[in-house]
């Protein structure tokens, strides 16, 4: 079936730097896009969404790409924060109402 | 805090057991969502409500499991006879009728 690649690599940035988080997809039909923040112990924590009509959004500190013609998405955070450290996932909603996630990136901020 | 809460936050069974775990959506959400959470796994969707109708169930979802939501607001998921393999963190997600899913904390259920 249709899913979302997220393989759970580890990203390791420094603190202040910007962190980009990749993600493919493999569903054409899916036309709406969601990144999720969890930390350990803790559910997914909305970051930012974006719906397939659109190839670029930004919220507070963070940006999300999506390109459609090669079925890719990422997050970019700004300035990165020790408190910016979880894993992070991406989920796609095509047919039906059900997101479809990733595995999930860790990302780990050195200080 | 996303005002979704979600009960039991652990639970640890002997195989064989059944346990039942509730969720408190966001007031006024009408759609309720559950997912299964393995450890480095992103969550797999299970089922979800719009109002008190079950509108779609995942292939996941075997006959041990049942879900229901009598009123259009707390939901409840039973599952019968525990096995090891249902050992999870069972996730609980409500959202208004945009697509937007805010998730709970999650219950941790620990089959021995």
């Amino acid at each position: 079936g249709e899913s979302v690649g997220l393989h759970l690599p580890t990203l390791s940035v420094q603190e202040g730097d910007n962190s980009i988080i990749n993600c493919a997809y493999s569903n054409s039909a899916s036309d709406y896009f969601i990144w999720y923040k969890q930390e350990s112990g803790k559910g997914p924590q909305f970051i930012i969404d974006i719906r397939s009509n659109m190839d670029k959004r930004q919220g507070q500190r963070v940006t999300v790409l999506l390109n459609k013609t090669v079925k890719h998405l990422s997050l970019q955070i700004a300035a990165t924060q020790p408190g910016d450290s979880a894993v992070y996932f991406c989920a796609e909603k095509g047919d039906g109402n059900k997101l479809v996630f990733g595995a999930g990136t860790i990302l780990r901020v050195k200080s | 805090d996303t005002g979704v809460s979600q009960n039991p936050r652990h639970k640890i069974t002997k195989r064989g057991q059944n346990v039942t775990f509730r969720c408190d959506p966001i007031s006024e959400h009408n759609r309720l969502y559950w997912y299964r959470q393995t450890l480095g796994q992103g969550p797999e969707f299970l089922t979800y409500f719009q109002n008190e109708a079950q509108l779609e169930k995942s292939r996941l979802l075997s006959d041990r499991f049942s879900a229901e939501r009598p009123k259009g607001s707390f939901s409840t998921l039973e599952i019968q006879r525990t096995e090891q393999g249902d050992s999870a963190m069972y996730l609980c997600a409500s959202s208004p009728l945009d697509l937007r899913e805010y998730f709970g904390p999650g219950t941790r259920l620990t089959v021995t």
